[in-house]
């Protein structure tokens, strides 16, 4: 099972909104919305932002919202912010022995 | 609050057994509504899902590492480890120990909702 497939690199001034596309397979993102996502600032661990597509855990900012359309899932982060700039990566159930496939990785950059 | 943390020997020899413990503080790990699981990071890599354990001792694993893994727990103590048998510098990452919610239900991880700060482990001779 390969990993998931992120842009490298999605940047955006303040205030704008950017999306980041996580792109699977019908074997994964395209059949189960067992879809999260994780910010990760240089040396710290990931952090929870949404799980299940679109659902945000108590304490982010709903600044942050995912959807999923077909084998594509995406986040959106609006009102962008400085402390926004980080790594981003998602991840997916697989419903095979492969069970979780994390994606490539974004690097968001703020201007 | 729940706080997960690793710990175990940062640097390992070739062909030598990687083993890293995490410790659970602020909840029980036999809850059933969580996986508790491992996941690493290559230097300046991405991440990957190495496996998972639940309370029942049931454990899920990666293919690309099942043949080298074990993952176990000791609910005495609220603490999961991983071993990683006949490592190599491939093996050389930052070890992540994570709790995973369940879906409701379904007996599906739905997301890594709190993790420990990670632990860097070097193979080298």
């Amino acid at each position: 099972q390969s990993a998931l497939t992120q842009p490298a690199s999605v940047s955006g001034s303040l205030g704008q909104s950017i999306t980041i596309s996580c792109t699977g397979t019908s074997d994964d993102i395209g059949v189960y919305d067992y879809v999260s996502w994780y910010q990760q600032h240089p040396g710290k661990a990931p952090k929870l932002m949404i799980y299940e597509v679109s659902n945000r855990p108590s304490g982010v900012s709903n600044r942050f919202s995912g959807s999923k359309s077909g084998n594509t899932a995406s986040l959106t982060i609006s009102g962008l912010q400085a402390e926004d700039e980080a790594d981003y990566y998602c991840n997916s159930y697989t419903g095979s022995s492969t069970y979780y496939v994390f994606g490539t990785g974004t690097e968001v950059t703020v201007l | 609050q729940v706080q997960l943390q690793e710990s175990g020997p940062g640097l390992v020899k070739p062909s030598q057994t990687l083993s890293l413990t995490c410790t659970v503080s602020g909840g029980s790990i036999s809850s059933g509504a969580y996986y508790w699981s491992w996941i690493r990071q290559h230097p300046g890599k991405g991440l990957k899902w190495i496996g998972d354990i639940y309370y029942s001792g049931s454990t899920y694993y990666n293919p690309s590492l099942k043949s080298r893994i074990t993952i176990s727990l000791d609910t005495s103590k609220n603490q999961f480890s991983l071993k990683l048998k006949s490592v190599t510098a491939a093996d050389t990452a930052v070890y992540y120990c994570a709790r995973f919610m369940i879906t409701f239900g379904g007996g599906i991880g739905s997301g890594f909702d709190i993790w420990g700060q990670g632990t860097l482990v070097t193979v080298s001779s």
